[in-house]
């Protein structure tokens, strides 16, 4: 089955560690995306890659860092200098890089910091 | 830059009927596209239709339909004899300049039986 697989779906951090989110596609796509969901409001783009090795921030990239090694995978990690990483994260990928090709998300992680 | 309005927080609607979301638009590209998105309480975000902005018709997915007035900005989407699996949330969303994607803040609709 193709898809967009996101692990882990719960995930508890301690105040001042890092953790890396994991997302893996294998649909073949080129682009892929990570958006930040608060309780009660859309999404909001935290970074995006439109190619293997190369990587743009989004609108909300402070306290956060990416990599781009394979096409498959766009691992996320939640630095320490995010103020406030509770939330729900998305992981996205679209087969072409423009914005008018439509974005396939994956299940997504619940980040909580205790 | 890009702006994105859903001006309903929440709505009931009854099993059968039909349920027309809200969302109107803003943006200075001449080329952008407009999503709609079905969030389920597990919260994966589940992509319902799409229309272009030189798209000429509007779009249709089996029961959603996309309202696309173009001098208005607005896409509003049009949900067909309502189930109860339709209880959710909806967001809206634009595509445009810069390969990224503009969200709305979505609406709860929640279908009675």
């Amino acid at each position: 089955d193709g898809g967009i697989t996101q692990s882990p779906k719960y995930l508890f951090r301690k105040e001042g560690q890092n953790v890396t989110l994991s997302c893996e596609q294998n649909l073949n796509h080129d682009a892929m995306y990570w958006y930040r969901q608060d309780p009660g409001q859309g999404l909001r783009l935290i970074y995006y890659s439109q190619i293997v090795n190369d990587f743009q921030k989004g609108d909300i990239a402070e306290g956060y860092s990416v990599s781009r090694e394979k096409k498959e995978s766009f691992p996320l990690t939640v630095t320490s200098a995010q103020k406030n990483p509770t939330a729900f994260y998305l992981c996205a990928s679209s087969a072409g890089q423009l914005s008018t090709d439509t974005q396939y998300f994956g299940p997504g992680t619940r980040l909580t910091v205790l | 830059a890009q702006k994105i309005t859903q001006t309903q927080p929440g709505m009931f609607v009854q099993e059968k009927e039909a349920v027309t979301l809200d969302c109107t638009y803003d943006t200075s590209d001449p080329s952008y596209g407009l999503f709609w998105y079905k969030q389920p309480s597990s919260g994966e975000m589940i992509f319902l239709i799409y229309q272009g902005s030189y798209d000429q018709q509007n779009a249709t997915e089996g029961r959603y339909s996309l309202n696309f007035q173009k001098a208005r900005k607005s896409a509003n989407l049009v949900i067909s004899a309502s189930q109860l699996g339709d209880s959710a949330m909806y967001f809206c969303a634009m595509g445009a300049a810069g390969n990224k994607l503009t969200f709305g803040g979505g609406t709860r609709v929640l279908v009675k039986p």
